[in-house]
């Protein structure tokens, strides 16, 4: 069946150090591929998506390319915040009436100033 | 506009006990969905509404499980009785028709069984 596969973390990173969380997914035909973010606190919200293979997702200076050739989605960020601080989730959805998302584990991250 | 509402945020029952969560969607929004997060695992599809109808609920885990949307509006999760593996965080979410993965979610109900 679908599954989406995170890195492990927890992952620690020092204000402006460069983040990559990688992501990879199995699943049959074209899925659409998401990253949510879960801030201390608060509920999930969308961070970025693509819908196609090649797309680009990108929002408050995250980005992460759809690859079909590698079936992955991995997040990246130049130079990261303290504010970054959250658990993020890949996670995708078939294509069809079936809106359901399959997630992966999450990825806590904290950033220190 | 407002977002999706979830409540109680927090919940301590005993097992045996019975608990009800509640989502509120955002207005106008006609499908609905429950996700479940136990703690070390993914988050869980447990069922989708369109409307007040069930789209799929086979994520459902068992027949303790009731979900309800009367009129389209607010749902409803009951857990009846409750047991020690139903601990975890209860998300909902919704969106307007053809948002392939793209739903509102709420801050979600954290539900512990002791």
């Amino acid at each position: 069946g679908d599954s989406v596969t995170q890195m492990e973390g927890p992952v620690t990173l020092s204000e402006e150090a460069f983040l990559t969380i990688n992501c990879t997914y199995t699943a049959t035909g074209y899925p659409s591929l998401f990253w949510y973010v879960q801030y201390p606190g608060e509920g999930l919200q969308l961070l970025l998506k693509a819908t196609k293979a090649d797309d680009k997702g990108s929002n408050k200076g995250f980005e992460a390319t759809y690859r079909k050739e590698t079936t992955s989605f991995h997040l990246e960020k130049g130079s990261v915040q303290v504010s970054d601080s959250a658990v993020y989730f890949c996670a995708l959805s078939r294509a069809g009436n079936n809106r359901k998302l399959i997630w992966g584990l999450g990825t806590s991250l904290a950033v220190n100033p | 506009e407002a977002g999706v509402t979830q409540f109680p945020s927090h919940s301590v029952i005993e097992k045996g006990q019975t608990v009800t969560l509640r989502c509120d969607p955002i207005s106008g929004h006609d499908n609905l969905y429950w996700y479940r997060r136990v703690m070390g695992k993914e988050i869980k599809f447990l069922l989708h509404f369109v409307k007040e109808s069930k789209q799929d609920e086979s994520g459902m885990p068992n027949n303790r499980f009731l979900a309800e949307r009367t009129g389209g509006t607010y749902s409803t999760l009951k857990v009846q009785p409750a047991e020690l593996e139903d601990s975890g965080v209860y998300f909902c979410a919704s969106s307007q028709e053809n948002t392939r993965g793209g739903y509102t979610f709420g801050s979600g109900t954290r539900l512990t069984v002791v």
